[in-house]
């Protein structure tokens, strides 16, 4: 077991520039979990996908965001006409979904740090 | 909503000497309460978790911590720091549902440790 992995770790743009970034989370977590971490801030919950559905969004995804997990294993997320706000540690986590929440732990990959130039 | 606040931006403790982290959380019920650790380019790490019972909690990396309910606080204690617990810390509240999905991070607390 590997753990969730994120790829790139690193990513420069510049502004109005598209980009993507992928998360392969736990082999049998069927939860997977977007959040953003600015400079000096705590991770802020973005989006989460139960298998291939994406269950909820938060207010924060604005409409250049959006995440995907077609067939319920690794997600992408793209940010499309990136903003120099967008500058930030992309963070995915991963979970099992059983019956207790208590046992669902969250598991987090090293992030995307994204430089918006 | 539920929120958590960490009041230390930063602290600077000697090697050995004891450590108390603190984090208070405002929620209507007995919520979800959690210690992350993230080193300098990493994810995050759970240190523990308190979901119900006993309000002292043990740890990985000799960590504890207690839920004090009436002063709605979850501080985190080590009795000895090491020069590798150098990191940023961040105490999470989530909701006792199901889902357990909505997290909420405070704004973490940095510590640096003196040799």
């Amino acid at each position: 077991d590997t753990g969730v992995s994120q790829d790139p770790r690193h990513k420069i743009t510049k502004r109005g520039q598209n980009v993507t970034f992928r998360c392969d989370p736990i082999s049998e977590h069927n939860r997977l979990y977007w959040y953003r971490q600015t400079l000096g801030q705590g991770p802020e919950f973005l989006t989460y996908f139960q298998n291939e559905a994406q269950l909820e969004k938060s207010r924060l995804l604005s409409d250049r965001f959006s995440a995907e997990r077609p067939k319920g294993s690794f997600s992408t997320l793209e940010i499309q006409r990136t903003e120099q706000g967008d500058s930030a540690m992309y963070l995915c986590a991963s979970s099992k979904h059983g019956r207790l929440a208590r046992d669902n732990e969250q598991f987090f990959g090293p992030g995307t740090r994204l430089t918006v130039l | 909503a539920q929120s958590v606040t960490q009041p230390d931006i930063h602290i600077t403790v000697s090697e050995g000497a004891s450590l108390e982290l603190r984090c208070n959380y405002s929620y209507g019920a007995t919520p979800y309460l959690f210690w992350y650790v993230q080193s300098p380019g990493q994810g995050l790490q759970l240190l523990l978790k308190y979901f119900s019972g006993d309000t002292l909690v043990q740890g990985i990396k000799g960590f504890e911590a207690e839920f004090k309910r009436s002063q709605s606080s979850f501080n985190l204690r080590k009795p000895s720091v090491h020069w590798s617990d150098a990191a940023e810390y961040f105490c999470a509240v989530g909701k006792p549902t199901y889902n357990n999905n909505d997290m909420r991070f405070g704004a973490g607390t940095r510590l640096t440790v003196k040799p």
